[in-house]
């Protein structure tokens, strides 16, 4: 079984819709990312959460929000989609402080979304 | 700003071939350097993550090179396979592990 997994992982939506983005992660990371990749460019992070308690905007929040209700779970929610943030996201986790562990973030297979 | 640039940003080449990708950045005071694999609907595979203090990683084929001073890296794949075709991206991190992407090298490796 994958250690990070996405639901849904694609979904067609219209502008204005409430749109929740949900990661679930099995390794027991602390840490958990979200980011977006669109085509011809780069992942760029929306969301990041070192903890629970603990969350913190990246370098494209605007228009999104994020709930971190677990350890193990990381959610992201357009709460009024449009076009242009039709994108494919990535959730994503690191434990830079674990036994024998280095700085590598383990990234979900992705969830393509469709904003019409 | 940190930026980061791939070229080229697309590369066909008949198996069997040496090859390298380039990644430049902006911003020489970085953590580490990464590459990644990304395959269609598998999300992104972490191939090699280059230190600041060092200069190269190596794994099988793979060999990663680090010169901050310059702002560069390579990514040189040797004797190259059809499973090595995929799209290829390098990340610098600067601190609290926010990582900056490049926009990727999207590579075919044709039988």
């Amino acid at each position: 079984d994958a250690d990070v997994t996405q639901t849904p992982r694609n979904r067609i939506t219209k502008t204005g819709k409430r749109i929740m983005l949900e990661c679930s992660q099995t390794k027991g990371h602390d840490r958990m990312y979200w980011y977006r990749q669109d085509p011809g460019l780069g992942l760029r992070l929306i969301y990041y959460s070192f903890d629970v308690k603990d969350i913190n905007k990246g370098e494209i929040s605007d228009g999104y929000s994020v709930s971190r209700q677990a350890q193990a779970k990381f959610s992201l929610s357009l709460e009024s989609a449009i076009p242009n943030q039709t994108a494919l996201y990535f959730c994503a986790t690191s434990d830079p402080f674990g036994t024998g562990s280095t700085d590598t973030q383990y990234f979900g297979p992705g969830t393509r979304l469709t904003v019409l | 700003k940190q930026e980061v640039t791939q070229i080229p940003a697309a590369l066909s080449v008949p198996e069997g071939e040496n090859l390298v990708l380039n990644c430049s950045f902006t911003d020489s005071a970085i953590y580490n350097l990464q590459w990644f694999r990304q395959d269609p609907g598998k999300g992104l595979t972490s191939l090699l993550l280059i230190q600041s203090s060092q200069r190269e990683q190596t794994s099988g084929r793979l060999n990663a090179s680090l010169d901050k001073s310059s702002g560069r890296s390579t990514l040189y794949i040797a004797a190259s396979q059809p499973g090595d075709s995929a799209t290829y991206l390098c990340a610098v991190q600067k601190g609290a592990q926010k990582l900056v992407f490049g926009q990727g090298t999207r590579l075919t490796i044709n039988p």
